[in-house]
């Protein structure tokens, strides 16, 4: 079965810095990765999609990258504030396959 | 952007008692909806996908004569929890899928936290 896996440690950064969430698939790769926010009590909410062929996709703060060689996605948030702390999920879409394979999210928090 | 509602957004009920969970896509129609269970600091697992006009597709493990799925409308999927359990105790969440030039993004509803007594 095809599985995410993240890091179940939380991420404790500064405001200002740069947070750094890492996602690694298994066997092969993805059609295209997701990554969404989670407050707690809530769904999720779509941030970015980065497709197999892209390495990078940005928006705003965030970045993202896709390694097929390392077969991991890095989630960036630039100049962080204490407003995104929260639990970011990567998620694995596959080609003919709607519903999605979830990794169990990173907890980030943001200091003041 | 898309809304995905649910309703109720928590209830409690004793055990032996069926619940009843909407999942409502607000301004877009979805012939397909997702049904997830998570539970406390765990991945969102998939139960279920539900079709609109057809049966649903239960995932392995999970009973559909425990859960019921009805995609009534185009707009609304509902999941009954039957003869709920203090084990079915867990948060509900739902997703509907919706193309935009970028592709397919998944919209979640708000969840909806289930305690059997």
């Amino acid at each position: 079965s095809q599985k995410i896996e993240q890091n179940s440690e939380a991420l404790n950064i500064q405001e200002g810095k740069t947070a750094t969430l890492t996602c690694n698939y298994t066997n092969y790769s993805p059609a295209y990765l997701q990554w969404y926010r989670q407050d707690p009590g809530r769904g999720p909410v779509f941030l970015l999609l980065i497709r197999e062929n892209e390495k990078e996709k940005r928006k705003e703060r965030l970045k993202v990258t896709f390694d097929t060689t390392l077969k991991q996605s890095l989630f960036h948030i630039t100049a962080s504030q204490p407003a995104d702390s929260a639990t970011y999920l990567c998620v694995r879409g596959d080609t003919g396959r709607r519903a999605l394979t979830f990794g169990s999210g990173t907890r980030l928090q943001v200091q003041p | 952007g898309a809304v995905v509602s649910q309703h109720p957004s928590w209830v409690i009920c004793k055990s032996g008692t069926s619940v009843k969970i909407e999942c409502r896509s607000l301004d877009f129609q979805a012939t397909t909806m997702f049904w997830y269970r998570q539970f406390p600091k765990q991945s969102l697992m998939l139960m279920a996908t539900s079709n609109e006009g057809s049966k649903a597709t239960y995932e392995q493990g999970v009973e559909k004569d425990k859960f019921l799925i009805n995609h009534a409308s185009l707009t609304l999927s509902t999941l009954t929890v039957t003869s709920a359990h203090p084990e079915d105790s867990s948060f509900y969440i739902c997703s509907a899928p919706l193309t935009s030039g970028s592709g397919e993004t998944q919209y979640f509803g708000p969840g909806t936290r289930l305690l059997v007594l």
